[in-house]
């Protein structure tokens, strides 16, 4: 069954340092896609950075890096020089199947709650 | 490019009552979402349409559960004789496949239920 793993349940980081949220996932699809999403608690899920399994380079947007590692299913979120505005709930997810997706539904773990300190 | 809207953010009910949500998404998304969040979990999908075609629904969406996408353009969810268990976070959200493929789906606010 596809499931999404996120074994941090907070954070902390100090402001202009990088930080590593960890994500594994488990799916028996070959064709997937993975992504990050940010939500402040004003509640709102903002989309940061998504990868395709089949995808070679490691997905960057920014700040944000997907450091994607196929053979141990780990998808992990690295945010660089953090700021205090990073503090929320980040949430990994996945859709099976490839472009478009014939099962479009996204799978999302648990999240982990970072707190960026001045 | 406004994004994916929904209506209301909040919404307090008592057991029983029924309640409608309505959601806008982006307007060239063909693709929208439903997705249920509650404290201190991930979001759960909820249902799918494609254009006003619903092609997905998780077994989280009871009988007392409906939804519509009218035209293809706004959504409603739909929930008779609300429950306790009924509380939760509302989460609308839409895509399209193109450019990119990718499929991103991009989220609303919420509307977050309490029901006494």
């Amino acid at each position: 069954a596809q499931k999404i793993t996120q074994t941090q349940p907070g954070m902390f980081v100090q402001e202009k340092e990088a930080v590593t949220l960890d994500c594994t996932y488990d799916t028996s699809d070959q064709s997937y896609g993975l992504f990050w999403y940010k939500q402040p608690s004003s509640g709102e899920m903002i989309f940061l950075i998504y990868q395709g399994s089949y995808d070679e380079q490691n997905a960057t947007e920014g700040r944000y890096s997907l450091n994607f590692q196929k053979a141990r299913k780990s998808a992990n979120l690295v945010i660089s020089a953090s700021q205090l505005g990073d503090s929320a709930m980040y949430f990994c997810a996945m859709r099976e199947g490839g472009y478009g997706g014939a099962t479009n539904k996204l799978i999302f773990g648990t999240g982990t709650l970072l707190a960026v300190q001045p | 490019d406004t994004g994916v809207s929904q209506d209301p953010r909040h919404k307090i009910t008592k057991r029983g009552q029924n309640v409608t949500f309505r959601c806008d998404p982006i307007s060239e998304h063909n693709r929208l979402y439903w997705y249920r969040q509650t404290l201190g979990q991930g979001p759960e999908f909820l249902t799918y349409f494609q254009n006003e075609a619903q092609l997905e629904k998780s077994r989280l969406l009871s009988d007392r559960f409906s939804a519509e996408r009218p035209k293809g353009s706004f959504s409603t969810l739909e929930i008779q004789r609300t429950e306790q268990g009924d509380s939760a976070m509302y989460l609308c959200a839409s895509s399209s496949p193109l450019p990119t493929g990718a499929n991103i789906q991009y989220f609303g606010a919420g509307t977050r239920l309490s029901v006494l």
